[in-house]
C-alpha cells in the first residue's frame, strides 16, 4: 500500500532554534515530492517540490532533502520564528501510468515555536 | 496573484439538509480539487475534475457529488448532509500534470452538520 509517513507528530521549539521533520513514503512509482505549510485554519501553501533527480531545494530558511534510494524526505527550517508554528504537509505523487499521477498525503507535523 | 476562494468559511447545517460548498479559481487552471481534512487522518481526495463537465471520483466520494459547469467553478454537494461530514473542505486547483504543476488551495470551509 502507498503511504506516506511524517514524524514526528507534533514538537515544540524555542523561537531562533533549527529543526527537522521527517518524511518517509513506500509510493511507487515516484514522480515528485512536496513539502507543504498549513497555518491553522487555512489551506496548505506550497513550501518546495522536489523530483527524484533532486536532492535538495531551498526556499529562504526552509530547505527539503531527498533520499529517492531510502524513499526518505526530510525538511528543515533554520533559525525559527514565531510564524513558523503550523502543520507542514508531505506528499508524494504517485506516477500511476502514462498521465495518471495521484497524490498521497502524509497526516503532518505540527510545529509550535514559543518565544 | 493566484487565487482560490470557498463561499463561506464556517457553515452550520442540520442532518439531511442538502448543502453546497463552492469554489472559484481565477487562474484558468484545468484541474479542480475537492478534500476533507480531519484530525489525525490528513488529506482525503473526494473528487476532482480536470475539464468542464468532467469529474472522477477520489478516495472518498461515497455521500457527496460534485458539478462543474464552468472551468473556475468546481461545486461539492452533500446530498444528504450527516453528522460524519462535519469536517475541513478544502478545494484546489491546478494546472493538468501533477507532476509538474503546483496545486492552489483555498481557505477552506468548516463544516458542522448536527
Amino acid at each position: 500500500k502507498n503511504q506516506v509517513e511524517q514524524s514526528p507528530q507534533s514538537l515544540i521549539i524555542l523561537e531562533g532554534k533549527n529543526c527537522t521533520l521527517q518524511c518517509n513514503y513506500t509510493v511507487s512509482p515516484f514522480s515528485n515530492l512536496r513539502w507543504y505549510k498549513q497555518d491553522t485554519g487555512r489551506g496548505p501553501v506550497s513550501l518546495t517540490i522536489m523530483t527524484f533527480s533532486e536532492n535538495t531545494k531551498s526556499n529562504g530558511r526552509y530547505t527539503a532533502t531527498l533520499d529517492a534510494d531510502t524513499k526518505q524526505s526530510s525538511l528543515h527550517i533554520t533559525a525559527s520564528q514565531l510564524s513558523d508554528s503550523a502543520s507542514y504537509i508531505c506528499v508524494v505523487t504517485l506516477n500511476s501510468g502514462g498521465s495518471n499521477y495521484k497524490l498521497t498525503f502524509g497526516k503532518g507535523t505540527l510545529l509550535t515555536v514559543n518565544p | 496573484d493566484v487565487k482560490v476562494t470557498q463561499s463561506s468559511r464556517y457553515l452550520v447545517k442540520r442532518t439531511g439538509e442538502k448543502v453546497f460548498l463552492e469554489c472559484v479559481q481565477d487562474m484558468d487552471h484545468e484541474n479542480m480539487f475537492w478534500y476533507r481534512q480531519d484530525p489525525g487522518l490528513g488529506l482525503r481526495l473526494i473528487y476532482f475534475s480536470y475539464d468542464v463537465k468532467m469529474k472522477e471520483k477520489g478516495d472518498i466520494p461515497e455521500g457527496y457529488s460534485v458539478s462543474r459547469e464552468k472551468k473556475e467553478r468546481f461545486s461539492l454537494i452533500l446530498e444528504s448532509a450527516s453528522t460524519n461530514q462535519t469536517s475541513m473542505y478544502l478545494c484546489a486547483s491546478s494546472l493538468p500534470g501533477l507532476d509538474t504543476y503546483e496545486q492552489y488551495f483555498g481557505p477552506g470551509t468548516r463544516l458542522t452538520v448536527t
